[in-house]
């Protein structure tokens, strides 16, 4: 069975600081891998997704890496805004198309 | 970007009744939605998935006579809360994927913004 681990659990930072979140998942035969965020009380906001074959993306001030053989992979987050606090998803695909989250990481930017 | 919507976004409802609510893709047509269910600070749990006109695929453990799922159209899948408890009180939401099922194509899931309830 899949797990997907997400450290730290939460995370307050000064605004303007880069950041790392970090996602970690048991299985490494997995198709894709998507970070998502989620704002309080409001659905998913996908933010990036990386094909198996692909080992980053980048969209605007952030940026993913993926590495499978070692079942991890990273959310970078240059010069951090108030308006990036949320609860940070990552999601890997597995078994078909199901989805497989991971605990979340709170992020909190302070102005 | 493709848009799911939900609704309701808020439902309270009374201990014993059912409540319905729905997942619309409203830009296209969505051959799988998927439904999931969030406790408070937990992370999202597939509940079943749901496929135009056939039965839907419950995870163990989801009791699908509790939680009925429709999928009548491309573009339209309803989850039914039976006879509601307040255990049941949950954020729950809705995922459309359109193309091929093969994760590996790459394309993206849609996510409605979910619907929270409360039963009381």
């Amino acid at each position: 069975k899949q797990e997907v681990t997400q450290i730290p659990a939460a995370l307050s930072v000064p605004e303007g600081e880069n950041l790392v979140l970090n996602c970690s998942f048991t299985d490494s035969a997995i198709y894709n891998l998507q970070w998502f965020r989620q704002d309080p009380g409001k659905g998913l906001t996908s933010l990036l997704l990386i094909q198996s074959s692909q080992r980053e993306q980048t969209s605007g001030r952030l940026n993913a890496s993926l590495d499978k053989s070692s079942g991890r992979s990273t959310l970078y987050i240059a010069a951090s805004q108030p308006g990036d606090s949320a609860t940070y998803l990552c999601a890997v695909y597995s078994s078909g198309d199901k989805l497989t989250f991971g605990t979340g990481t709170r992020l909190a930017v302070r102005p | 970007g493709a848009v799911v919507s939900q609704h309701p976004s808020w439902v309270i409802c009374k201990s014993g009744t059912s409540v319905k609510i729905e997942c619309r893709s409203l830009d296209f047509q969505a051959t799988t939605m998927f439904w999931y269910r969030q406790f408070p600070k937990q992370s999202l749990m597939l509940m079943a998935t749901s496929n135009e006109g056939s039965k839907a695929t419950y995870e163990q453990g989801v009791e699908k006579d509790k939680f009925l799922i429709n999928h009548a159209s491309l573009t339209l899948s309803t989850l039914t809360v039976t006879s509601a408890h307040p255990e049941d009180s949950s954020f729950y939401i809705c995922s459309a994927r359109t193309g091929t099922l093969d994760p590996r194509s790459g394309n993206t899931i849609y996510f409605g913004e979910g619907s929270w309830l409360t039963v009381v």
